[in-house]
């Protein structure tokens, strides 16, 4: 059974702040991971994807992958109010559908 | 370029009645995903297509959901007969065959049975 855990949260930081948002997977064979944003009542939209071991960026936002330890994180600099949002892991298997966490409910205060 | 486009955005009915959902993927997308998401959850799959051939509706539940994707574009998904815990937003995605499987979400349709 593929599964991915997140801690729901809320997580909340001051605005400025660095956000750390936290997966773990259970399958090994594991290739991509994937980090969508969802606002209350809107669909997931994607913000992030890696599929090798290290970090990527793209601006404000990092990913950091560590296939051994079967983590994936997410890194917001300089967190803004309309960050708050919940965050959604997902990972897949070659080409197969996404498995995703239940999401970490993250709250940026002003 | 268009969305992932979907109707209703909404619907309510009684339990055991019937209800149909319809999704447009991303021009030139073969691959097409039903989730349903319920309140508090991750999205969790209900069926894959690729082009109009069914990849895996494993967690289907085939007593009362049925999908099909005819021409290998639209799909439609049907709950017949619906029951309370089928309330949930149902999300379509789509992807590029060799993309990496990056998938673009819909709006979803947000259904309530009552």
């Amino acid at each position: 059974q593929k599964e991915v855990e997140q801690n729901s949260g809320p997580l909340s930081v001051p605005e400025g702040a660095i956000a750390s948002l936290n997966c773990t997977y259970s399958d090994r064979g594991s290739q991509s991971f994937f980090w969508y944003r969802q606002y209350s009542g809107k669909s997931p939209e994607l913000i992030m994807f890696i599929y090798s071991n290290g970090d990527k960026e793209d601006g404000r936002f990092t990913a950091q992958l560590n296939k051994a330890s079967q983590y994936v994180s997410l890194l917001i600099r300089d967190s803004q109010p309309s960050d708050s949002a919940t965050y959604l892991c997902a990972a897949s298997w070659g080409n197969t559908p996404l498995v995703f966490g239940k999401g970490t409910r993250l709250s940026v205060i002003a | 370029e268009a969305g992932v486009a979907q109707s209703p955005r909404y619907k309510i009915i009684e339990k055991r009645q019937s209800v149909a959902f319809w999704c447009n993927p991303i021009s030139g997308h073969a691959t097409l995903y039903w989730y349903q998401q319920i309140l508090g959850q991750g999205p969790k799959l209900l069926i894959q297509f690729q082009n109009n051939g069914v990849v895996d509706d494993s967690q289907l539940p085939k007593d009362r959901f049925s999908a099909e994707r005819l021409k290998g574009v639209d799909s439609t998904l049907k709950i017949q007969p619906a029951k309370l815990e089928d309330s949930a937003v149902y999300l379509c995605a789509s992807s590029l065959v060799g993309g990496g499987n990056i998938q673009y979400f819909g709006a979803g349709t947000r259904l309530s049975v009552l």
